[in-house]
């Protein structure tokens, strides 16, 4: 089992300009999240699917923001438009039901210039 | 999901046993306290959860007050690489996901 998985590990933007992180899940975990961490802010909570479906996304930012599940191996997180303020550890977790322990995966990190 | 109180931080040394608080006065009778920890550069880890009883296995021990109020994840002999970021959670067991505080950063000398 490798764990939950992310790609890039790193990633360097210019402002303005469009970023896509990778996420692919524990096999047969049925739920996956999205989570954004800082220094000033800590650990936030962005989003997260169920059986690809998404349930929750009441700590996504309104706007430049989206996250998509096309599939049950993989979950993306775009971020258009790139502002500095974005430069955070985006971490991805999945869980085998949404109640279920969570693992984490090692996160990307994302600089924007 | 109630909120939890930690220390923002906590000093130990080596081979001592080490107690992080965690108070939760508003918990509900269906939440349960989870324990997460994160070392620099990695994601959260799981560490343990309860809801009423003491519980332990191979990383730690947690204490749970009988009120429920307020918990203790004990490590005992704490080595270097216990140094971490300690998370302190509440889930009710449905389908809501995590939220997780600033937690406790335990430092750990030798």
């Amino acid at each position: 089992n490798a764990g939950v998985i992310q790609t890039p590990r790193h990633k360097v933007t210019g402002k303005g300009q469009e970023a896509t992180l990778w996420c692919e899940p524990i096999s047969g975990h049925s739920a996956v999240f999205w989570y954004r961490q800082t220094i000033v802010q800590g650990l936030e909570f962005l989003t997260y699917f169920r059986n690809q479906a998404p349930i929750d996304d009441s700590g996504m930012p309104k706007e430049r923001f989206s996250a998509q599940m096309p599939n049950q191996s993989h979950s993306t997180l775009k971020i258009q438009s790139t502002q500095p303020q974005d430069s955070a550890v985006y971490l991805c977790a999945s869980s085998s039901q949404v109640r279920d322990t969570q693992y984490f995966g090692p996160g990307t990190r994302l600089l924007v210039l | 999901d109630a909120k939890t109180t930690q220390p923002d931080s906590m000093e130990s040394t080596e081979g001592e046993t080490v107690h992080l608080p965690c108070s939760h006065a508003t918990i509900s009778g269906n939440e349960y306290i989870y324990w997460y920890r994160q070392v620099p550069l990695q994601g959260p880890e799981y560490v343990t959860h309860g809801l009423q009883q003491n519980t332990t296995n191979s990383m730690a021990f947690l204490a749970i007050a009988s009120d429920r109020k307020s918990s203790t994840l004990i490590l005992p002999h704490v080595s270097l690489r216990d140094a971490a970021v300690y998370h302190c959670i509440l889930r009710v067991n449905n389908n809501n996901a995590p939220r997780f505080g600033a937690g406790t950063k335990l430092s750990v000398k030798p």
